[in-house]
């Protein structure tokens, strides 16, 4: 299957700073990857869809002024979470779209995954 | 109502025995289902695709049920490494957006 990696896979940071988060496609490309955001014992929640070359697309309740996405390749995706805070503290998830081909429908690759902790 | 329902178990089971999972979903516009297994503190791994016929893929097997709008995964011959939460996907039609279920944890022992 694809290969997806994110970079970094664990980050801890005091709360007001901004992290940003890395996603790569590494032997395709993808037009479409996307933010997922996981709490504890809860399911994946969709923050929002990154399109190459466009602005994202985000998921009602997610503040696309702090969370920023910047898909500026086909190979990669960044995820920025400005001034940070505890509650923001979450396993952030990328997926990468592989289209279907001969009627078989698309296929999401995921990344391992960035644990943030905002102290 | 959720769009992705699961029953969050943990599902105890000895090795080698059966085990079935059910997911409903709500959305009637679905039209691509999956089950992904997702480790503790991993990604979420694709497992299968579901396809209207049924179908297996080695000790796994998936079904769908369109009119009551369920789907279900049997593993047989349970072994240790199926230990994990398996994940309920659905996809609507006109969308490349996944809706993930909050998933069933199986917990296989020996």
């Amino acid at each position: 299957g694809a290969v997806v990696s994110q970079h970094p896979s664990w980050v801890i940071c005091k709360s007001g700073t901004s992290v940003k988060i890395e996603c790569r496609s590494l032997d395709f490309q993808a037009t479409t990857m996307f933010w997922y955001r996981q709490f504890p014992k809860q399911s994946l929640m969709l923050m929002a869809t990154s399109n190459e070359g466009s602005k994202a697309t985000y998921e009602q309740g997610v503040e696309k002024d702090k969370f920023l996405i910047n898909h500026a390749s086909l190979t990669l995706s960044t995820l920025t979470v400005t001034s940070a805070h505890p509650e923001d503290s979450s396993f952030y998830i990328c997926s990468a779209r592989v289209p279907g081909s001969g009627g078989n429908t698309d296929t999401q690759y995921f990344g391992p995954g960035t644990r943030l902790t905002v102290l | 109502r959720k769009e992705v329902e699961q029953d969050p178990g943990p599902f105890n089971v000895p090795e080698g025995a059966t085990v079935a999972f059910n997911c409903t979903y709500s959305n009637s516009a679905s039209q691509s289902f999956f089950w992904y297994r997702q480790d503790c503190r991993k990604e979420p791994k694709l497992l299968m695709s579901v396809y209207s016929s049924g179908n297996e893929d080695g000790r796994f097997t998936a079904q769908l049920n369109r009119a009551s709008q369920y789907i279900s995964l049997l593993i047989r011959d349970s072994k240790l490494s199926d230990s994990a939460t398996y994940l309920c996907v659905v996809n609507r039609r006109g969308y490349s957006t996944l809706t993930f279920g909050k998933g069933t944890m199986l917990l296989v022992s020996p």
